[in-house]
């Protein structure tokens, strides 16, 4: 049981290039997220999603592109990458039920744009 | 907009001593509260969690506390160890925001042996 996979997981990019960052989780989770981590500033929501084809903005979506064509991936595109999107990127899925609420986190992808 | 505020955001403490992290939440109608520890390298874990309905939940060392009146909840350490040092965080789920979950802001706790 894998749990939740984040690709790639180290990446630089030049000013204005363009990437996806592929979340796969194999536990049939209906929630989504996407989030940024950033020194002193904790866990920013950049989009989320609450089933496949559903996508919402969050707090901090500016740049940033999403999508969820199947439930088990929820892709995160920069369209034209800006340093200001250096970060470590989090992924996390969950479900709900009477017994558990737990949202569970990929392992990370850390992003350079120089 | 909706938030949660964390503090204190770097704590030391000696082995065996307690450690206690507060955070307060902007939504009252909030229903979730889980918390979370990471280690560095490695994405956030569970580690203990409280629901709206319940004042208090404990988990060996770990306990979680909820006044949902003053809209604040706490994590406890009891018997804190040195593998206990890591980045921890609180998170509260927006109810009137499609379960977006807002994270704090870290505490970073450090114990010396």
């Amino acid at each position: 049981n894998a749990g939740v996979t984040q690709t790639p997981k180290f990446r630089v990019l030049k000013t204005g290039q363009s990437m996806t960052l592929l979340c796969a989780q194999d536990m049939n989770h209906e929630y989504m997220y996407w989030y940024r981590q950033d020194p002193g500033m904790g866990l920013r929501l950049i989009h989320y999603s609450v089933g496949e084809g559903t996508t919402a903005k969050g707090e901090v979506p500016d740049g940033y592109n999403v999508s969820r064509l199947k439930k088990q991936n929820f892709l995160l595109g920069l369209e034209s990458a800006a340093p200001s999107q250096t970060s470590v990127y989090f992924c996390a899925s969950m479900t709900e039920n009477r017994l558990n609420t737990e949202a569970f986190f990929g392992q990370g992808t850390r992003l350079t744009v120089v | 907009g909706e938030n949660v505020e964390q503090h204190p955001s770097t704590l030391s403490v000696q082995e065996g001593d307690s450690a206690v992290i507060k955070c307060t939440y902007s939504d009252s109608a909030s229903n979730y509260f889980p918390w979370y520890k990471q280690e560095l390298g490695k994405g956030p874990q569970l580690i203990i969690d409280i629901r709206s309905n319940v004042g208090e939940k404990k988990d060996q060392r770990i306990a979680v506390t909820l006044n949902k009146t003053a809209k604040h909840f706490s994590l406890h350490i009891t018997e804190t160890q040195p593998e206990d040092s890591a980045v921890y965080f609180c998170a509260a789920r927006f109810a009137n925001t499609g379960n977006q979950f807002y994270f704090g802001t870290g505490t970073s706790l450090t114990v010396i042996p």
